[in-house]
């Protein structure tokens, strides 16, 4: 157990649709990276927040938008679904700049 | 942006084989992982390794920083081994991870 949790961990929805995914990282780290993993791109780096703040974007679509709580929990909405977002959604969480943890992912389905 | 190559692409082995999976990446690097993802999709860390040597059990890995390659040695396998074993890189600050394409190894009794 890496100590990041994840909910769902499985989610289904249609094309069109919005979702949320929800992240809680390890008792102690400030940084959640969320991740995204298909068949076609390998895993991905989405973005990133320390404390509460966006630090660093990476290859996130517009339709996608994340944020993290005072309470160092972070969730990422997934809007107008199309079926190419199907995939695993991975939360990471670290201390500045060291070993980074992985949750068990949610998988997302578009249908 | 930094290049993360991993080879080979997939393995496969006999029980009690021994391997070495490559990690190659283009650019210095401030933070190196290995991973193992199993078949349910979890992402396992093994090594934080940014350079040097590192060992866990029938695991070990070694990073040669300035000559941009990571090695992971596993010896003696076991089934439970089988899996995807990803290399991330971290280069530029704020700890984003770089993956690599993975190895896709496959341990058979």
């Amino acid at each position: 157990d890496s100590g990041v949790t994840q909910t769902p961990k499985h989610l289904i929805t249609a094309t069109g649709q919005r979702v949320t995914l929800r992240c809680s990282p390890r008792s102690g780290d400030l940084s959640v990276y969320w991740y995204q993993q298909s068949l076609d791109q390998g895993l991905q780096f989405l973005i990133q927040y320390y404390n509460g703040e966006e630090r660093a974007k990476g290859n996130i679509l517009e339709r996608f938008s994340a944020q993290q709580f005072p309470d160092l929990h972070s969730e990422l909405n997934l809007s107008s679904l199309e079926l190419g977002d199907s995939a695993l959604y991975f939360c990471a969480s670290s201390q500045q700049n060291t070993e980074a943890f992985f949750g068990q992912g949610t998988r997302l389905t578009v249908v | 942006g930094i290049q993360v190559e991993q080879s080979p692409p997939d393995l496969i082995l006999q029980e009690g084989a021994n391997s070495t999976l490559r990690c190659n990446f283009s650019d210095s690097v401030n933070n190196l992982q290995w991973f193992h993802q199993n078949p349910w999709g979890q992402l396992i860390n093994l090594f934080y390794i940014p350079s040097g040597t590192k060992q866990n059990g029938r695991l070990s890995a070694t990073t040669v920083a300035t000559e941009r390659y990571s090695l992971l040695y596993i010896s003696s396998s076991q089934t439970t081994d089988s899996g995807v074993y990803f290399c991330a890189v971290e280069s530029g600050g704020y700890n984003k991870l770089i993956f690599g394409a993975g190895t896709r190894l496959a341990v058979h009794p």
